[in-house]
């Protein structure tokens, strides 16, 4: 049963644009939507992670965007570097019980 | 950043052996600790939850007594693959729940997975 669902799969930016990775969940009772990076070979980071009833969250680079009456948030990287390319996973956790979108692999042009 | 840590990070072992991987939480408590399975190129799969002092909880579809979970402590829990075969090599990822972290009244960190290769 996919809970979050996650877009796009794969992305192409070029060095200094702005990356957005979107996604949408099903269950109202999450309460934590954390934001993970992935190299290859190493476990998620976390990255960035918002409450419900916050709307924008942002550290850095890194904005996550929350609307709630739609069950969607996004993450926006801006000014995308080429170290930035990874993969990407949002989640949604209900108590620590969390479920993954499917990720999105991000590559940075230089 | 609250820090947890897996041992092995990489593990080999042949057809029919049991193989154990640590995660364990290096700066603070873990009452409850997940772990899951990450083919190439995919999403990670929660196998089970594990909580301290009592049996994990496992997904459906995922086999208790393959997979053997011990949440001896609060800051050790330990997945045994028993009697490995070679489908189940993969990415084991384990993570912890820290409480009150921040803004958060529970933040989720991950360990840096273990590749498990049954030949």
């Amino acid at each position: 049963q996919q809970q979050v669902k996650q877009s796009p799969q794969s992305l192409i930016v070029q060095k200094g644009g702005i990356s957005i990775i979107n996604c949408a969940y099903e269950n109202t009772a999450f309460d934590y939507f954390p934001w993970y990076q992935q190299f290859p070979g190493k476990g998620p980071a976390l990255l960035i992670a918002i409450r419900p009833d916050v709307s924008e969250k942002k550290e850095g680079r890194f904005t996550i965007s929350f609307n709630k009456s739609a069950k969607q948030f996004s993450l926006h990287i801006m000014d995308s570097q080429p170290g930035d390319s990874a993969t990407y996973f949002c989640a949604a956790s209900m108590g620590g019980d969390m479920r993954f979108g499917a990720g999105t692999r991000l590559t940075v042009k230089p | 950043g609250a820090v947890v840590s897996q041992h092995p990070s990489r593990v080999i072992c042949k057809s029919g052996t049991s193989v154990k991987i640590e995660c364990r939480s290096l700066d603070f408590q873990a009452t409850t600790m997940f772990w899951y399975r990450q083919f190439p190129k995919q999403s990670l799969m929660l196998m089970a939850t594990s909580n301290e002092g009592s049996k994990a909880t496992y997904e459906q579809g995922v086999e208790k007594d393959k997979f053997l979970i011990n949440h001896a402590s609060l800051t050790l829990s330990t997945l045994t693959v028993t009697s490995a075969h070679p489908e189940d090599s993969s990415f084991y990822i384990c993570s912890a729940i820290r409480p009150g972290g921040g803004d958060f009244s529970y933040e989720q960190y991950f360990g840096p997975g273990t590749r498990l290769t049954v030949t």
